[in-house]
């Protein structure tokens, strides 16, 4: 059973371009997650989704940033019109449906962006 | 709101000693908590977790945590250290309401091991 993929795993981007990060779930997973770890400020939540939905976007920056779990294909987290304090590692969790107990988050490798 | 403390941020021990890392929650209800390591460049495994049940629960690689409600804390240990459990470590407290989706991490420890 594959774990949660990340891709790509490195990612450069200039100022003002626009990134796009992709997860794909472990097999059976429905729920997304992505956290956010800067330099000095350790891991942060950023979104929770389901298939089509957001649940919790309460860590996301109110500008520039949006996620989507689409019925069919990967999750993608996207960040418009970058900045240099952008650069960050990226990480996805998922975790299978069921009872609140059972939804243990399983990380991916995380995308490294770095904003030039 | 819920937090987690890890009061040191760097640890150093020889290989072959006993290791406890710390760790204090800050969490309303009965907490769901967790603890992944992280090596360089890498993302997060698990350790371990706690749900509920036996207080002293068991991991992979060795490690076991304990939960302590009086104290608000999970501290992880291991017996005996290799060298190849040098990396960081995160303790992570559920939040959210609805159990285990939305952790809060601690600032992470990292562990270093002599030889």
């Amino acid at each position: 059973n594959a774990g949660v993929m990340q891709n790509p795993r490195h990612l450069v981007r200039r100022r003002g371009q626009e990134a796009r990060l992709r997860c794909s779930p472990m097999k059976g997973h429905s729920h997304v997650y992505w956290y956010r770890q800067l330099p000095e400020e350790g891991l942060k939540f950023m979104v929770y989704l389901q298939k089509e939905n957001i649940i919790d976007e309460s860590g996301m920056p109110k500008e520039r940033f949006s996620a989507e779990f689409p019925k069919e294909g990967p999750s993608i987290l996207r960040i418009q019109q970058v900045v240099r304090g952008d650069s960050a590692a990226y990480f996805c969790a998922s975790s299978p449906p069921g009872l609140a107990g059972n939804r243990v988050p399983y990380f991916g490798p995380g995308t490294r962006l770095t904003v030039l | 709101a819920q937090s987690v403390t890890q009061p040191d941020i760097h640890i150093t021990v020889s290989e072959g000693a006993s290791l406890e890392l710390r760790c204090n929650y800050s969490y309303g209800a009965t907490p769901y908590l967790f603890w992944y390591v992280q090596s360089p460049g890498q993302g997060l495994q698990l350790l371990l977790k706690y749900f509920s049940g036996d207080t002293l629960v068991q991991g992979i690689k060795g490690f076991e945590a304990e939960f302590k409600r009086s104290q608000s804390s999970f501290n992880l240990r291991k017996p005996s250290v290799h060298w190849s459990d040098a990396a960081e470590y995160f303790c992570a407290v559920g939040a959210g309401g609805q159990g285990a989706q939305k952790l809060v991490f601690g600032q992470g420890t990292r562990l270093t091991i002599n030889p």
